[in-house]
Order: structure tokens, then sequence, then C-alpha cells
């Protein structure tokens, strides 16, 4: 069965900070790996979508990898900002027909101006 | 091209009775999963629809139900309810290669079971 395990719950960092927040995930058999944001109360948007046979994605501040082998993906965030406060959700997508995402519980990012 | 619809956004229900949330998927995605999300807690796959069709479930009873529509929209249909059933209920849509292109999410329902 495959859990995702997000550490630590909460994080809080002053603005300007770059920034790692990591998942690890126990069955290396996935189609590719999801990060979302969650703002509180309000649905999912996908940030970056690694596909298992790439190493790593970016967008603008972002750069998220993956390494199925060790099933360990990390989201970097670069100079952070308090507009980046929300809670950071890492998903894998399982392998076979009836693939499904299997969540962590999330990190809540708390940057300080 | 549209993004993933639900509502309602919220919702309020006496324990015992029935519920139906809905979903519209986003353009060119045939597939509709739908998530549980209680508080503080990462979603919980519930089931997931393709071409009218359930095709796959998570540990949830049999009082949660669903369906798909030809258009790919899709239903999500609690009965009995209980107050554990209070959470956002999230959908997701996904086209059958979602190994390449993941899954889009809509804003949830927050449903409140008093």
């Amino acid at each position: 069965k495959q859990e995702v395990t997000q550490i630590p719950a909460a994080l809080s960092v002053p603005e300007g900070e770059n920034l790692v927040l990591n998942c690890s995930f126990t069955d290396s058999a996935i189609y590719n790996l999801q990060w979302f944001r969650q703002d509180p109360g309000k649905g999912l948007t996908s940030l970056l979508l690694i596909q298992s046979s790439q190493r790593e994605q970016t967008s603008g501040r972002l750069n998220a990898s993956l390494d199925k082998s060790s099933g360990r993906s990390t989201l970097y965030i670069a100079a952070s900002q308090p507009g980046d406060s929300a809670t950071y959700l890492c998903a894998v997508t399982t392998t076979g027909a009836n693939s499904k995402l299997t969540f962590g519980k999330g990190i809540t990012l708390s940057v300080r101006p | 091209e549209t993004g993933v619809t639900q509502s309602p956004t919220h919702l309020i229900k006496t324990r015992g009775q029935q519920v139906t949330l809905r979903c519209s998927s986003q353009s060119g995605h045939n597939t509709v999963s739908w998530y549980q999300q209680a508080l503080g807690q990462g979603p919980q796959f519930i089931f997931q629809y393709y071409r009218e069709e359930e095709n796959g479930r998570g540990n949830f009873p049999p009082r949660f139900s669903g369906l798909q529509f030809p258009n790919y929209s899709s239903e999500l249909n609690v009965n009995a309810l209980e107050l554990d059933d209070s959470a956002l209920y999230l959908c997701a849509s996904s086209s059958r290669d979602r190994a390449l292109r993941g899954y889009t999410f809509g804003s949830g329902t927050r449903l409140t079971v008093v």
C-alpha cells in the first residue's frame, strides 16, 4: 500500500529565505508525482508535475526534484514571499489501470514579512 | 480551456440526510475522481469514473456512490449522513494519459453535517 509522508507538518520562515519541502513515498512504482498548493478552505492548485522518467521540473521560483529509487521528492522555493504562505501537498499517481492519487498530509508554510 | 467546476461551494445537512455534490470536468478530460479531505489531513480517494463506470474505489462504505454522465460531468451522492462526513469534497478530472498530464482539481464543496 502506497504511503506518502511529509515532514514537518508546519514551517515558519522569514521573507526572502530559500526553503526546501520534503516528501517521501513507500512504493516506487509510480506514474508521476505532483506538488499542489492549497490555500485555507480552498481547492488544490497544481504547481509542478514530474513524470517518473524525469528528475526535476521548474516553474518560476519553484523547482521540484524526484528520486524514484529512494522514494523522495523535494520542492525548492527560492526567495520566499508572504504570498507563498499556504499548505503544500505532495501526491503520487499509482501505476495500473485504476490509478489514483495518494497524498501526504501536507506542510503548512508561513512566510513572515 | 475550462477548468473543473464544483457545486455547491458550501452545504449544511442534518445527520441521516442525503446529499448530492456535482462536478464538471475540464474540457478534454474523460476521467473524474472524488476525494474527501478532513480538516488537517490530506485528501483521501473515494472513487473514480471512466466512461460512466466506476473504475477504482477507496476505503469508503457503499453509502458513498457516484455517477458519470456522457459529457464526463459527475455526481457524488452520500446517503445516511454521519457527523464524520463533514469535510471538503474535491473533484479532480484527468485524461487517460494522466501519467503525462496529471490531475486538475476543482475548488471543492465544504460539507458540514450537524
